[in-house]
């Protein structure tokens, strides 16, 4: 069971380039959300999806765009990457209400801007 | 705005010695409490959640919280921490659906 896979684990982008990163879970979650990791921050919330045609933006989703077209997959777009945008993203499911469970996180993406 | 407040950013302790982890968040609603933990190099997993009754949570790997409710907190113990207990600690609280709010963590380092 391969339960949330992260695809790429590193990248390098220069500024204004754009690509999105894949995250794609086996477990059947309704629930799927991506998160960016900064330290001395903790992890903040970039958009959510609670299930497939189902989207929302988090605390901080501004240059980065979401769609649930399946309710396995949940990739994240940046449209301009900027040096800001440097971090570790990591992706996370839960089968269904947040309230009731834990959330299965993806090994990460580090993503650098130059 | 809700928010959680983990108190110390860097602990550093010998094998053996006694942890406790602080968190305090703000709300005075209903909340459901996690700790999550982040070993090097690993993704993050859930170490213990509290969602009602005993507000002693026992997780895994030795690890409880205590939940306080006229405090606002929801400390982190282990009696006798070990090398491998290295990592970096998470607490999060949800006040509505769907919106887990972190902590900015505590890295954990133990000496062998």
């Amino acid at each position: 069971n391969a339960g949330v896979t992260q695809t790429p684990k590193f990248q390098v982008l220069k500024t204004g380039q754009s690509m999105t990163l894949q995250c794609a879970q086996d477990m059947n979650h309704e629930y799927m959300s991506w998160y960016r990791q900064d330290p001395g921050m903790g992890l903040r919330l970039i958009h959510y999806s609670v299930g497939a045609g189902i989207t929302d933006q988090g605390e901080v989703p501004n240059g980065y765009n979401v769609s649930r077209s399946t309710t396995e997959d949940f990739p994240l777009r940046l449209l301009s990457a900027a040096p800001s945008q440097t971090s570790v993203y990591f992706c996370a499911s839960t089968p269904r209400d947040l309230n009731t469970g834990e959330l299965f996180f993806g090994e990460g993406s580090r993503l650098t801007v130059l | 705005a809700q928010s959680v407040s983990q108190h110390n950013h860097h602990v550093i302790l010998s094998e053996a010695a006694s942890l406790e982890l602080g968190c305090n968040y703000s709300y005075g609603g209903t909340v459901n409490l996690f700790w999550y933990v982040q070993y090097p190099g690993q993704h993050l997993q859930l170490l213990l959640k509290y969602f009602s009754g005993d507000p002693l949570v026992k997780g895994i790997k030795g690890f409880e919280a205590e939940f306080i409710k006229s405090k606002f907190s929801f400390n982190l113990r282990k009696p006798s921490v070990q090398w491998s207990d290295t990592a970096e600690y998470f607490c999060a609280v949800i006040a509505r659906n769907y919106q887990l709010i972190w902590g900015a963590g505590t890295k954990l380092i133990i000496k062998p």
